[in-house]
């Protein structure tokens, strides 16, 4: 089975643009999990989608947003870009079955975002 | 000037060795712990994870303790190779929401295991 995969792998966007990145999840996979990671601050989560709706949100600002598509692919956006949001972005896949106990959640290999 | 980033602990061990990664956690409250090994430029990956309702769990080569009475995560790693070289990561979960399924995982700082051939 293909792994989680995210595109773009690398980006460079300057103060004040948009971007928007995409996560493909595992085959048969329905949560999408989306994570920040800097040196400083480590890996944070920013939200999840499963069936096409926002589950879960992480405590970032309304800059940063996402969807997800009726294939459980995902996007994320970020609007108004600032220094401080250079770092590699992560998105993890799970089943997003509901019941009691958390799932396994896989990583894909990231994009990093440089602003300048 | 002094430079301003993640200071990870460091985990120095020779191959062969057992290597135990520790971890603290913050929520009593959560019930659900994770390891993950990243690699230099590569996303988290899936090691091994524990219910709250256990205190220990092995998989091949590694063995995760759970002590909820002080809130304490333990990573052990058999026979250390050069592949197992990177940063490791416990992660949290303090349950699901209403309706269940993957809720946000919260991380720890990391600690960097190096391997001394």
């Amino acid at each position: 089975k293909a792994g989680v995969t995210q595109t773009p792998r690398y980006l460079i966007k300057t103060r004040g643009q948009q971007v928007t990145l995409s996560c493909s999840p595992i085959s048969g996979h329905r949560s999408v999990s989306w994570y920040q990671q800097t040196p400083g601050q480590g890996l944070q989560f920013l939200f999840e989608y499963f069936s096409e709706t926002q589950r879960n949100k992480g405590n970032f600002p309304g800059r940063f947003s996402g969807r997800q598509f009726s294939n459980s692919r995902s996007e994320m956006n970020v609007s108004t870009l600032e220094l401080g949001d250079s770092a590699l972005y992560l998105c993890a896949s799970s089943l997003g079955t509901s019941g009691r106990f958390q799932e396994t959640q896989y990583f894909g290999p990231g994009t990093r975002l440089l602003v300048l | 000037g002094e430079s301003v980033g993640l200071h990870l602990p460091t985990l120095s061990v020779q191959e062969g060795d057992n290597s135990i990664i520790n971890c603290a956690y913050s929520n009593s409250a959560s019930d659900y712990f994770i390891w993950y090994k990243q690699e230099s430029g590569k996303g988290p990956q899936f090691i091994i994870d524990i219910r709250s309702n256990m205190d220990k769990r092995q998989g091949q080569r590694v063995t995760v303790l759970l002590n909820k009475t002080v809130k304490h995560l333990s990573l052990q790693i058999a026979a250390t190779q050069p592949g197992d070289s990177a940063v490791y990561f416990c992660a949290e979960n303090i349950g699901a929401q209403s309706g269940g399924g993957a809720d946000g995982l919260t991380f720890g700082k990391g600690t960097h295991l190096i391997i001394q051939p």
